[in-house]
């Protein structure tokens, strides 16, 4: 069975520094998709970044890219130059015949 | 905005009750899924449908059921409510175009309080 692991239930980071938040999943799927989704306070969902299994490159949508290592089974996010409005929980997803989300991390940020 | 609208916002009931929450997906989306988000459970999955039929199901209990109508928008039934159904239920859609993953709107939620 599918499976997504973040280890991280909280992080502090200064702002304005780069932060990784790890992501880790088991599948035997030949095709699937991982993705990052940002929820604030307020308890929206959004979406941040979608990296698929066959992607050459990996994934990156402004101050976010994701960090794929297939062989690794990881996916982790890398926010560059965090701000105030980075605090949030962050869900590390993955899509294939099922969508399955991680735990979350709680992301601090610090003036 | 994300264009997912849902129904009610919040919705406080009692034990053993049924409830619907219902689910409009944006315009043009032919899949629909929901989740549900509590404290000690986090976002579960729960069911997907696509242009009206399931398409997969997750950690649904028989006491839910949904359906996704022909007009595209969702309803997911809830019955025999007991205190640990409370959370928050999020709907979401997604285009859904070739088989890759699309990314999926998320909806505002209902908050759902099982007194």
């Amino acid at each position: 069975a599918q499976k997504i692991t973040q280890t991280q239930p909280g992080m502090f980071v200064q702002e304005k520094e780069a932060v990784t938040l790890d992501c880790t999943y088991d599948t035997s799927d030949p095709s699937y998709g991982l993705f990052w989704y940002k929820q604030p306070s307020s308890g929206e969902m959004i979406f941040l970044i979608y990296q698929g299994s066959y992607d050459q490159q990996n994934a990156t949508e402004g101050r976010y890219s994701l960090n794929f290592q297939k062989a690794r089974k990881s996916a982790n996010l890398v926010i560059s130059a965090s701000q105030l409005g980075d605090s949030a929980m962050y869900f590390c997803g993955y899509g294939g015949f099922k969508t399955i989300f991680g735990a979350g991390t709680r992301l601090f940020v610090k003036a | 905005d994300s264009g997912v609208t849902q129904t009610p916002k919040h919705l406080i009931t009692a034990t053993g009750q049924r409830v619907t929450l219902r689910c409009s997906p944006r315009s043009g989306d032919l899949s629909v899924y929901w989740y549900q988000q509590s404290l000690d459970q986090g976002l579960q999955f729960l069911i997907q449908y696509y242009n009206g039929e399931e398409r997969a199901k997750g950690n649904i209990l028989e006491r839910f059921s949904a359906q996704q109508f022909p007009d595209l928008h969702s309803e997911l039934n809830l019955s025999s409510l007991e205190l640990g159904d409370s959370a928050l239920y999020f709907c979401a859609s997604s285009a859904e175009s070739g088989g890759r993953f699309d990314e999926q709107f998320f909806g505002p939620g209902t908050r759902l309080t099982v007194l």
